[in-house]
């Protein structure tokens, strides 16, 4: 089992449509969470850091994280074709040792 | 703002040559972050150093190593390559510890992709 896991995807929805991706982790001890996006051939960039149970708003995007059901997940709302991208879910253990999930793709269908 | 610096951007090596990354972290931060990503993989944690001292190890093969200078930027080095070592390797960087002891955000660079023939 990984430690963070992702739906593999691709998700494919259409534009205007909420995008919901979900990411699980299995070290009861992780503080720190992250959503990056990355483009093919480019640098993940942030989306989200959320640290704290509940949910973080930033824009079209809504981070959501339950450390009871170690889980964490990000809302897209109204999803353009430009948000088409992997998406990355990270979580740092303790210390600063970052495990990655696979990646979400996400398709916005114009 | 400035970012995350990493040079070269691109790198050819033949099997068993070695090749030194650099990275030059976003001024003022003073943690600095190894990854290697394959193609259509995740970015695997190489190593990390906090205040010039390495931190935490991941999959890091024993060919390489890695250190934090006294200006914070800091080099891979990779030695004996491996046609496998083949991939883009991301450098970031962040404030160690910040607000409640929780770690700040990474912010990476550009990658350096290298290709071992």
């Amino acid at each position: 089992q990984k430690e963070v896991e992702q739906n593999s995807g691709p998700l494919s929805v259409p534009e205007g449509a909420i995008a919901s991706l979900n990411c699980t982790y299995s070290d009861r001890g992780s503080q720190s969470f992250f959503w990056y996006r990355q483009y093919s051939g480019k640098s993940p960039e942030l989306i989200m850091s959320i640290y704290s149970n509940g949910d973080k708003e930033d824009g079209r995007f809504t981070a959501q994280l339950n450390k009871a059901s170690q889980y964490v997940s990000l809302l897209i709302r109204d999803s353009q074709p430009s948000d088409s991208a992997t998406y990355l879910c990270a979580v740092m253990t303790g210390g600063f040792k970052t495990i990655f999930g696979a990646g979400t793709r996400l398709f916005v269908k114009a | 703002a400035a970012g995350v610096i990493q040079s070269p951007r691109h790198l050819i090596k033949e099997k068993r040559e070695t090749a030194t990354l650099k990275c030059y972290p976003i001024p003022r931060h003073d943690t600095v972050y190894w990854y290697q990503q394959g193609p259509g993989q995740d970015p695997q944690f190489l190593i990390s150093f906090y205040e010039k001292m390495q931190s935490d190890k991941g999959s890091i093969p024993d060919r390489f190593s890695a250190q934090q200078f006294s200006d914070y930027h800091s080099e891979l080095n990779m030695s004996s390559l491996e046609l496998g070592d083949s991939a883009l390797y991301f450098c970031a960087s962040s404030y160690g510890v910040r607000f409640g002891g929780k770690t700040d955000t990474q912010y990476f660079g550009p990658g350096t992709r290298l290709t071992v023939l």
